[in-house]
């Protein structure tokens, strides 16, 4: 199993350029969610979906858009990039059940100028 | 509201030290309460989680962590810390809002350890 895979790594933007940021899953996890991390600030939730074709929105989801088409990929669309989203994204999968471990991708870092 | 405290931003340890790392949540319910770590440029690993039964549960890497309703807290500890244990630690508790549950992060706490 891949687990979570992100791609890309790393990406520089320039303010009012889109972009996609993917991901996926091979776990069959109904449960994915975006995350942002900047310093003293922990993680924040962007949005997340409990399976196939619904989709909510988290505590920071103004600028962003998300999908899920399919159980396997979760893409972050950033509609008209600005300083301000200059961070670490983080998506995550877990099984149905609070209980689950939820499972990391190694994080995209995106640089908006 | 939901809220998770982790007392301490920043937090240095002598290799072979012990350690112990605060968590204090506010939940009306008994909580799903996990510890998470984050390498330097990597993502979030589970150490360990609990839900229900012993109150001491044991995670990985030699972690351990204790849950006292009576103070809402869920410490996280070690007896002898390793210099590859440097890193960021999250504690984070499963809520219920509205028709959905979700994880409430604490914003972290760095542990430095020197040689």
């Amino acid at each position: 199993n891949a687990g979570v895979t992100q791609t890309p790594k790393f990406q520089v933007l320039k303010t009012g350029q889109s972009m996609t940021l993917q991901c996926a899953q091979d776990m069959n996890h109904e449960y994915m969610s975006w995350y942002r991390q900047d310093p003293g600030m922990g993680l924040r939730l962007i949005h997340y979906s409990v399976g196939a074709g619904i989709t909510d929105q988290g505590e920071v989801p103004n600028g962003y858009n998300v999908s899920r088409s399919t159980t396997e990929d979760f893409p972050l669309r950033l509609l008209s990039a600005a300083p301000s989203q200059t961070s670490v994204y983080f998506c995550a999968s877990r099984g149905q059940g609070m209980g689950n471990e939820q499972f990391f991708g190694p994080g995209t870092r995106l640089t908006v100028l | 509201a939901q809220s998770v405290t982790q007392p301490d931003i920043h937090i240095t340890v002598s290799e072979g030290a012990s350690l112990e790392l605060r968590c204090n949540y506010s939940y009306g319910a008994t909580p799903y309460l996990f510890w998470y770590v984050q390498s330097p440029g990597q993502g979030l690993q589970l150490l360990l989680k609990y839900f229900s039964g012993d109150t001491l549960v044991q995670g990985i890497k030699g972690f351990e962590a204790e849950f006292k309703r009576s103070q809402s807290s869920f410490n996280l500890r070690k007896p002898s810390v390793h210099w590859s244990d440097a890193a960021e630690y999250f504690c984070a508790v499963g809520a219920r809002t509205g028709n959905n549950r979700k994880l409430i992060w604490g914003l972290g706490t760095s542990l430095a350890v020197n040689p």
